[in-house]
């Protein structure tokens, strides 16, 4: 079985912290994912990463930022943590098919972070 | 308009009852159709993967793709109280290599 680990189920920090989310796949995937999961707005794409030190725009990455030293492993960064980055974040992984989105993807459990 | 549009619930059914569960789109370019289960305080995890039009099946979980129509199902039969989640749906556009979500429907069966 594929398995997605999130550093941390909860987290809270503080407005203007620096903040790092980890996540680490066990399955030798090369697509890995960050998203957040808010109430009403489901699941949004954040970065994504198809390869080692390779990064790509989601949807909503502003005030966000990624690194992938390592195949197994993605980190999310929250440059300046801002009230408004509350959220679920989930981490997701998937092996390489013939575009980034034709293999699914598996979750992590997610960090639910909060901001104060 | 939102390209993945999902009722979002929530939904009761007594155990046993056939569950059906739905999402709407509006992006012709979709093409990958798949069905996420997520308990609460967990990850999704995939349920159904189909990508081409009519039905899939796998145990008591029926997945249904309407392309012309731009509609999507999944109908549970016998259901049980372990069923209980939230379902998203989740499509995959080739031209942009993203998956969009729904925002999920929230289903709980009252044993």
């Amino acid at each position: 079985d594929v398995k997605v680990t999130q550093s941390s189920r909860y987290l809270v920090k503080r407005t203007g912290e620096k903040v790092f989310l980890e996540c680490v796949q066990d399955m030798d995937h090369e697509n890995m994912f960050w998203y957040r999961q808010d109430p009403g707005l489901g699941l949004r794409l954040i970065y994504f990463s198809y390869d080692v030190k390779m990064k790509e725009k989601g949807d909503i990455p502003e005030g966000y930022s990624v690194s992938r030293e390592k195949k197994e492993r993605f980190s999310l960064i929250l440059e300046s943590a801002s009230t408004n980055q509350t959220s679920m974040y989930l981490c997701a992984s998937s092996p390489s098919g013939e575009t980034l989105g034709d293999q699914p993807q598996h979750f992590g459990d997610g960090t639910r972070l909060s901001i104060l | 308009q939102k390209e993945v549009e999902q009722d979002p619930g929530p939904l009761s059914v007594p155990e046993g009852a056939i569950v059906s569960l739905n999402c709407t789109y509006s992006n012709s370019a979709f093409q990958y159709f798949m069905w996420y289960r997520q308990y609460s305080r967990k990850g999704p995890e995939l349920l159904m993967y189909t990508y081409s039009s009519g039905n899939k099946e796998d145990g008591r979980f029926t997945a249904q793709v309407d392309k012309s129509s731009k509609y999507i199902s999944l109908f549970i039969r016998d259901s049980q109280p372990s069923d209980s989640a939230t379902y998203l749906c989740a499509m995959i556009d080739f031209g942009n290599e993203k998956l969009t979500f729904g925002t999920g429907t929230r289903l709980t069966i009252i044993p």
